[in-house]
């Protein structure tokens, strides 16, 4: 079954660092990957998607980018970290039977500080 | 967040019933789902309904859809302790896997 793993799960940097969140996913190939951020108070933002390695597409203009080096790894960056970089962030993948339903990692709880 | 819109609270007793409503934009919508978040974790899929039905019942779940006013329910009956976690609305299209997501309904359960 499919399986998706995020790290960290915590992570608190200062402004101006630089940040690399990574999510991998099992027991697929070649999976549609997603970045989501939840905000205090606000639904589920979706950051960025990619369908393919090297192929990424944003939805919102940020500080933030993305890479898809391999198949089956989608990681989430900065140069410099914001304070309203600060929130959780969850990768998503659809089920590759059915594609209706989006997997989704443990998120990682971003406090910029 | 501003295609799908929902309450942001809910407070129910235990053994009661929940209903959490949602309301979206999207006309094309061909899936629509209910998310649960526990504090401190991810999501996890709840239950989801396609765009052709009025209505889908999971045990104590039950989702209803109104397509003309783009409405869409959860009922969770007998409401327990462990049902307090926050909900979520999405909604996507057929063409694409991208989800639009509410703000989230957190359900208090108060003895």
């Amino acid at each position: 079954s499919q399986t998706i793993h995020q790290w960290p799960a915590t992570l608190v940097q200062p402004v101006g660092s630089p940040l690399s969140l990574e999510c991998t996913v099992e027991g697929t190939s070649n999976p549609n990957l997603y970045w989501y951020r939840q905000a205090a108070g606000r639904g589920l933002q979706l950051l960025f998607y990619s369908v393919g390695i090297g192929q990424i597409s944003s939805e919102v203009p940020q500080n933030l980018s993305a890479s898809r080096p391999q198949d089956r790894q989608f990681i989430l960056s900065s140069k410099k970290l914001l304070l309203s970089d600060s929130g959780f962030y969850l990768c998503a993948s659809p089920t590759p039977a059915l594609n209706t339903e989006a997997f989704f990692g443990q998120g990682t709880r971003l406090t910029v500080v | 967040g501003e295609d799908v819109e929902q309450s942001l609270f809910l407070s129910v007793r235990e053994g009661d019933s929940s209903v959490i409503n949602c309301t979206y934009t999207d006309s094309s919508s061909t899936y629509l789902y209910w998310y649960k978040q526990e504090p401190g974790a991810g999501l996890q899929l709840l239950t989801y309904i396609f765009s052709n039905m009025d209505m889908k019942q999971d045990q104590r779940l039950t989702v209803l859809l109104n397509k003309k006013d783009k409405h869409l329910s959860l009922r969770i009956a007998d409401t327990q302790t462990g049902d307090s976690a926050i909900y979520f609305c999405a909604e996507g299209g057929s063409n694409d896997y991208k989800l639009s997501f509410g703000a989230g309904t957190t359900v208090t359960v108060r003895a």
